[in-house]
């Protein structure tokens, strides 16, 4: 199975500051047909995860863009340009190349 | 608007079995792959199953292989999970979400204690 290793697992953020979440992969997330299937998702504190990113830097539909996402083969990043209190919470990477399907461990997003 | 609502969670007993249904609404379901996954409590996500627009192709996580069965049945516009031989370590809110997590509904929870 694919192993996706977060980083860091906490991550205590200054309103208006950047932030940055790392995803790695134990192998290649390029598929056969050409595609990255890398996606991050977002899960407030008692709600159901959401879909930030699609194929590493593809924003879902209602997304703000202050969210990007980035990487290659097996090293992915998540940034958030300004972080507003709407964003706490947990972020997961989820790889959909290979079966079964795998999640990162999740990285808390606090603010300081 | 997406509506995805599931159902028939509950409490059970270890080596019991219970079927969940997830009712689907605002797309089109027939035309989307659909998936399971699971979340314990105080834990993170968990991918366990995944079912194409026909039901003619199914993938599983290897720890509920040969227990669980995801199926689906277009003409009601509903998923289901088929859980057998359940396990204390299969306690965790059970969410469907459409594709690889286009959309997600909010779940049911399933305990499996005695």
């Amino acid at each position: 199975d694919v192993v996706m290793t977060q980083s860091p697992l906490s991550l205590p953020v200054t309103l208006g500051q950047p932030a940055s979440i790392s995803c790695r992969s134990s192998q290649s997330l390029v598929h056969s047909d050409g595609n990255t299937y890398l996606s991050w998702f977002q899960q407030r504190p008692g709600q159901s995860p959401r879909r930030l990113i699609y194929k590493v830097s593809n924003r879902d539909s209602g997304v703000p863009d202050r969210f990007s996402g980035s990487g290659s083969g097996t090293d992915f990043t998540l940034k958030i340009s300004r972080v507003e209190a709407e964003d706490v919470g947990v972020y997961y990477c989820m790889q959909n190349t290979h079966w079964p399907w795998t999640f990162g461990q999740g990285t808390k997003v606090e603010i300081k | 608007e997406v509506q995805l609502v599931e159902s028939g969670g509950g409490l059970v007993q270890p080596g019991g079995s219970l079927r969940l249904s997830c009712a689907a609404s605002g797309f089109t379901f027939s035309g989307s792959w659909m998936s399971w996954v699971r979340q314990a409590p105080g834990k993170g996500l968990e991918w366990v199953a995944t079912i194409n627009q026909d039901g003619s192709e199914k993938f599983y996580v290897d720890s509920v292989k040969g227990r669980f069965t995801v199926s689906r049945d277009n003409a009601k516009n509903s998923l289901y999970l088929q859980m057998n031989s359940l396990r204390a370590e299969d306690t965790a809110v059970y969410s469907c979400a459409r594709g690889a997590g286009v959309s997600w509904g909010p779940g049911t929870l399933v305990t499996v204690s005695s």
